[in-house]
């Protein structure tokens, strides 16, 4: 069976504060990584894609270690607005000219005042 | 407006009433799946389609069935809906994984079923 690991949670942390998201697959032949956000009862929405080299958006860098087989996310400034929860995801190679898209179950943030 | 669209948004019903939940998308993307969300377990993959008349199963396809007879439409079918799929579940298109795509959700459909 092919696992998305990710931390828990949730994590409670002050405004300002920098956190640190993790996750492991299992899946070595996995091809592409995401950060998903998802807020309450709300339908989840893509965040930034995760590349080999590592990539940055604003305050937002993930990284990917395929050789671990483990993507971060590191979130700096938090800000009230981050509260929600963050979602991995791993595409891989089904078969068939398919692929399958795995989702962690992902880590809630609480960002406080 | 690219968007994805599923109906109903809410549903209740009764064990073995079969039931379909629509799902359009208006972005001619190739890829569609539909997932459920459960609390603990989070999103798992019920079907998923490359393109038009191409289905597989994900993780959790007993119970489910559907259908890729148009790009823009992936139906999701309980023939005889049973107490555990009460869930909430989510439709979403992409261009092809692979090619990195991103998924774009539906809305989401909440159903119950006593």
């Amino acid at each position: 069976r092919k696992e998305v690991e990710q931390d828990p949670g949730p994590f409670n942390v002050p405004e300002g504060a920098t956190v640190a998201f993790n996750c492991t697959y299992s899946n070595s032949a996995s091809q592409s990584f995401f950060w998903y956000r998802q807020d309450c009862r709300k339908e989840p929405k893509l965040l930034m894609s995760v590349y080999s080299s590592g990539n940055e958006d604003g305050r937002f860098t993930a990284q990917l270690n395929r050789a671990s087989q483990y993507i971060s996310l590191l979130i700096r400034d938090s800000k009230l607005s981050d509260s929600a929860t963050y979602l991995c995801v791993v595409s891989a190679y089904s078969g068939a000219g398919s692929y399958q898209l795995t989702f962690g179950k992902g880590t809630k943030l609480s960002v406080i005042p | 407006e690219a968007q994805v669209t599923q109906n109903p948004r809410y549903l209740i019903t009764v064990t073995g009433k079969k039931l379909t939940v629509t799902c359009s998308q208006n972005m001619n993307h190739e890829y569609m799946s539909w997932y459920r969300q459960d609390p603990g377990l989070g999103l798992r993959q019920i079907y998923y389609s490359m393109n038009v008349e191409v289905t597989d199963k994900g993780d959790v396809p007993e119970g489910y069935k559907v259908s890729r007879k148009e790009k823009r439409n992936f139906p999701l079918i309980l023939e005889s809906p049973s107490p555990n799929q009460t869930s909430l579940y989510f439709c979403a298109s992409s261009l092809p994984p692979h090619q990195g795509g991103e998924q774009f959700f539906g809305p989401g459909t909440r159903l119950t079923v006593l």
